[in-house]
């Protein structure tokens, strides 16, 4: 099974930067996932990352250490419209997926 | 339609009635997924199918059951509900042969049992 900790609330300004960690143990790793999620909407695939290093889109990247059970995801030039939650999923061998609880973002004037 | 659909969007129902939620892809993705999502345990996977005539249980899959007949339609069946299936359901596809194999999500059902 797998085992995924993310904060649970992050506070960030228009225009600054924000980090949102995930920790993970698996049993079999086959890549981690981001999703964003608005209040009362699915969640929205973000990134991917199967192998060490950072993957950059834009606006956010996302970077994974195997070795460590570690990610985080990168948020710059916040925009308001990026207060939602983000979700840590770590897939399984099976290509189910895990999610962590997830991280509520707001982001303030 | 576009990407998936699911139905109903909400619904309040008396415990122990017997309820059927619909999902519905047209991407031809090989897998789909049932998940439910309590404020504060995030999204929790029920059961899963990863081809047409296949299913499989996820993490919590006591008091649901679901089908497979086809590629497109996934329901997902509380045969007698109980308050504690109070919940947001969203039901998820991929294609599961190459790459990422992100899955796409549903609008979502949104559940009360009284």
């Amino acid at each position: 099974g797998q085992n995924i900790d993310q904060p649970t609330e992050m506070t960030a300004t228009e225009g600054a930067i924000v980090q949102i960690n995930c920790t993970y143990q698996t049993s079999g790793f086959n890549g981690l996932f981001w999703y964003q999620q608005h209040a009362g909407e699915a969640p929205t695939f973000l990134s991917y990352n199967v192998l060490d290093g950072l993957e950059e889109k834009g606006r956010f990247s996302s970077f994974l250490s195997r070795s460590k059970g570690y990610s985080y995801l990168l948020l710059k030039e916040l925009q308001m419209k990026d207060s939602a939650s983000y979700l840590c999923a770590v897939r399984d061998r099976d290509y189910k997926l895990s999610f962590g609880a997830g991280t509520t973002v707001t982001v303030r004037a | 339609i576009a990407g998936i659909t699911q139905a109903p969007t909400s619904q309040i129902l008396a415990a122990g009635r017997r309820m059927t939620l619909r999902c519905t892809q047209d991407m031809r993705h090989n897998a789909m997924y049932w998940y439910r999502q309590d404020l504060g345990l995030g999204l929790r996977l029920i059961h899963y199918s990863n081809t047409a005539g296949t299913t499989g249980k996820g993490e919590v899959p006591d008091g649901y059951s679901v089908s497979r007949a086809n590629t497109d339609d996934f329901p997902l069946t509380l045969a007698s509900a109980v308050p504690s299936q109070t919940s947001v359901y969203f039901c998820a596809s991929s294609d599961g042969t190459s790459g990422p194999n992100e899955q796409f999500f549903g609008p979502g059902t949104r559940l009360t049992v009284l």
